[in-house]
């Protein structure tokens, strides 16, 4: 079983859409987690750390349940702009970062 | 501020050629790490510096691989007698906290090995 997993997608949505990614993880020791967003052959850039109290950042939000393993990423009026790749990010504290394979969002006009 | 700066930006090099991917990482960071992304594939990772600890190496794929950190800023990741396989580009982060910091990455080396 992979550490991190995601659902690759393609996710192809429509303009002023709402689209939800989830991710699960397998260490239950870890200690922060964050989203990334990588365009295509760009490196990644964060996108947001995600709190166990859940946090908004304006169109995004992110939540963790801690009990399952779980973390998710909402876009809110989805925008061409937000087509990209979305990687769910796990540090258990050992060395780096653990990034999972990625989400491929699709905004279409 | 400047970010993290990788240099050159591509590189095509003969296979069995020796080859050197440099990384600047950003002022007053202690953290860096090394990661490979093959096409189309997911961050692989490769080593991991923190100021003067011996360097966690558990990621690299063969000794043909090897880095180093001088002066506790710059690296250099080599690749010694580079193989076909080992094309891909290579991605230097870098964090002001270890253990459970955000990581900030450069543009990457994109490596062709014909």
């Amino acid at each position: 079983r992979k550490e991190v997993e995601q659902d690759p997608g393609p996710f192809n949505v429509p303009e002023g859409a709402t689209v939800a990614f989830n991710c699960t993880y397998s260490n239950s020791a870890s200690q922060s987690f964050f989203w990334y967003r990588q365009d295509c052959r760009k490196e990644p850039k964060l996108l947001m750390s995600v709190y166990s109290s859940g946090n908004e950042d304006g169109r995004f939000t992110a939540q963790l349940n801690r009990a399952s393993q779980y973390i998710s990423l909402l876009i809110r009026d989805s925008k061409l702009s937000d087509s990209a790749t979305y990687l769910c990010v796990v540090n258990t504290g050992r060395r780096a970062l653990t990034f999972g394979s990625g989400t491929r969002l699709q905004v279409q006009p | 501020g400047a970010g993290v700066s990788q240099s050159p930006s591509n590189k095509v090099t003969e296979k069995g050629k020796d080859v050197e991917l440099r990384c600047d990482p950003i002022s007053g960071h202690t953290a860096l790490y090394w990661y490979r992304q093959s096409l189309g594939q997911g961050l692989e990772f490769l080593i991991y510096f923190q100021g003067n600890s011996a360097p966690d190496k558990s990621g690299l794929p063969s000794d043909r691989f090897s880095a180093e950190r001088t002066g506790g800023s710059v690296s250099t990741l080599t690749i010694q007698r580079t193989q076909q396989e080992d094309s891909a580009v290579y991605l230097c982060a870098s964090s002001l906290a270890t253990l459970y910091g955000e990581q900030y990455f450069g543009p990457g080396t994109r490596l062709t090995v014909t």
